[in-house]
């Protein structure tokens, strides 16, 4: 059974520090991995996929991916209020084939 | 960027009365769309994949009669839910992948469904 496993939280952090979110999959044939965040009673939004090894930043967001050891994090710098919401990760196997979510983590970021 | 409109964003609707829901990409084309459902802090579930031009495939436990998908364009799939009762009260979002772009996928704005 493909799975996508996150800690729940919360995790906080206080503003301007990093917060780290952690995930793990299941799934070896995973290609495409993407971290969404959702506030209270909205849609997800997407922050950014990464398929490649090795790290990807975007603004103040950095997304690891470790495919050995079946991992995937999302580094945000100078954490502010606005940040605090829920985070998705979520694993695709190919095109056409749905997101595997996992359960979100919450992050609260703390003025 | 890409866009993908969900309508109605909110609704109410009285116990045993049927609801459909449109989810429409914008500025792209979407064989496939999905269909998530959402309890209140609960994590995303998907119910089903809608395919352009064929039957949707369902997820174990959603029953096909009740949550009827339609996809009857590369831009429009709709979710009809038949005989709503208070327990299919949820946040309803889609989500579609533009033809080509293997790595990017939309959400729409979700659809509160409120079944009284």
């Amino acid at each position: 059974q493909k799975e996508v496993e996150q800690n729940s939280g919360p995790l906080s952090v206080p503003e301007g520090a990093i917060a780290s979110l952690n995930c793990t999959y299941s799934d070896r044939g995973s290609q495409s991995f993407f971290w969404y965040r959702q506030y209270s009673g909205k849609s997800p939004e997407l922050i950014m996929f990464i398929y490649s090894n090795g790290d990807k930043e975007d603004g103040r967001f950095t997304a690891q991916l470790n495919k050995a050891s079946q991992y995937v994090s999302l580094l945000i710098r100078d954490s502010q209020p606005s940040d605090s919401a829920t985070y998705l990760c979520a694993a695709l196997n190919s095109g056409n084939t749905p997101l595997v979510f996992g359960k979100g983590t919450r992050l609260s970021v703390i003025a | 960027g890409a866009v993908v409109s969900q309508h109605p964003s909110r609704v109410i609707c009285k116990s045993g009365t049927s609801v459909k829901i449109e989810c429409r990409s914008l500025d792209f084309q979407a064989t496939t769309m999905f269909w998530y459902r959402q309890f209140p802090k609960q994590s995303l579930m998907l119910m089903a994949t809608s395919n352009e031009g064929s039957k949707a495939t369902y997820e174990q436990g959603v029953e096909k009669d009740k949550f009827l998908i339609n996809h009857a364009s590369l831009t429009l799939s709709t979710l009809t839910v038949t005989s709503a009762h208070p327990e299919d009260s949820s946040f309803y979002i889609c989500s579609a992948e533009p033809l080509g772009e293997g790595n990017t996928i939309y959400f729409g704005e979700g659809s509160w469904l409120t079944v009284v």
